[in-house]
C-alpha cells in the first residue's frame, strides 16, 4: 500500500450539487495530482498542485478546482455536478517537478456517482 | 484521435505464456514512458518507466521504447495468475515522470491457472 489516502471512498451525489473530494499525500511529498478515471478508460490528468500553487492543469472546466494546504494535503472541488462527473477520481503524490528517476504514487481512489 | 492508443483487450492467456502489450503514440514530445499495472478497486501503481527509447528489464519484465515508430511494449515472462489486472501506459512531455501524464485506455488481462 502507498502512504497516499483519500476520502471518501465512495459516494453518491445528485446533479447540480458540489462536491469535496480529499487527499492525504503521502510523507516526504510536496506535490499532488488529480486524475479522473471514467469506466473502462485510463485516468485523465486534471490538476497539479506543487507547494500551494497550481502547477499544470488538463482540459477540465473551471468547475473542477483545487486546493493544496501547507501540509501539502489537496481537496479537489466539483461545483454544479453533471452526469458525466461519474468516475473513479485518483490523486497522486510525488516529489518536487521537475526532478528525474522519481515516482508518483497513486491513492485507492474516490467513486463518485451522479445520480 | 487520442494522443496514446491501447487496445483494451481483454486478453486472456494459460499460466506460464509470455504477453506482449502494446501502445502507441502520436505526440513526438514525449520523453518518458510508463507501465502501470491496476487492480480492481485499487489505483495504479508503477511497474516500469524508460526515458527516451531503449529496453529496461526487470524480473520478469520487459520495457521497450521505439521513438521512431512511437510504439512502445511491455513483455510478462512467466505470466502468473496474480498478474490478472489491467495494465496501463502512460507518457510524458515534462522533464520528469510525474508530472502530467497521460494514459491509453488499459489492457485488461487474465492469466489462467
Amino acid at each position: 500500500e502507498t502512504g497516499v489516502t483519500q476520502s471518501p471512498t465512495h459516494l453518491i451525489k445528485t446533479r447540480g450539487q458540489q462536491v469535496t473530494l480529499r487527499c492525504s499525500s503521502q510523507s516526504g511529498h510536496n506535490t499532488v495530482s488529480w486524475y479522473q478515471q471514467a469506466l473502462g478508460q485510463g485516468p485523465q490528468f486534471i490538476f497539479q498542485y506543487y507547494r500551494e500553487e497550481e502547477n499544470g492543469r488538463g482540459n477540465f472546466p473551471p468547475r473542477f478546482s483545487g486546493l493544496q494546504f501547507p501540509n501539502y494535503s489537496s481537496e479537489l472541488n466539483v461545483n454544479a455536478l453533471e452526469l458525466d462527473d461519474s468516475a473513479l477520481y485518483l490523486c497522486a503524490s510525488s516529489v518536487d517537478p521537475g526532478q528525474s528517476n522519481t515516482e508518483a504514487f497513486f491513492g485507492q481512489g474516490t467513486r463518485l456517482t451522479v445520480v | 484521435q487520442k494522443e496514446v492508443e491501447q487496445d483494451p483487450g481483454p486478453l486472456s492467456v494459460p499460466e506460464g505464456a509470455i504477453v506482449s502489450l502494446n501502445c502507441t503514440y502520436s505526440n513526438s514530445a514525449f520523453q518518458y514512458f510508463m507501465w502501470y499495472r491496476q487492480y480492481s478497486r485499487k489505483g495504479p501503481e508503477l511497474l516500469m518507466y524508460t526515458y527516451s527509447s531503449g529496453n529496461k528489464e526487470d524480473g520478469r519484465f520487459t520495457a521497450q521504447v521505439d521513438k521512431s515508430s512511437k510504439y512502445i511494449s511491455l513483455f510478462i515472462r512467466d505470466s502468473q495468475p496474480s498478474d490478472s489486472a489491467t495494465y496501463l501506459c502512460a507518457m510524458s512531455a515534462d522533464s520528469s515522470n510525474t508530472g502530467k501524464l497521460i494514459f491509453g485506455q488499459g489492457t485488461t488481462l487474465q492469466v489462467k491457472p
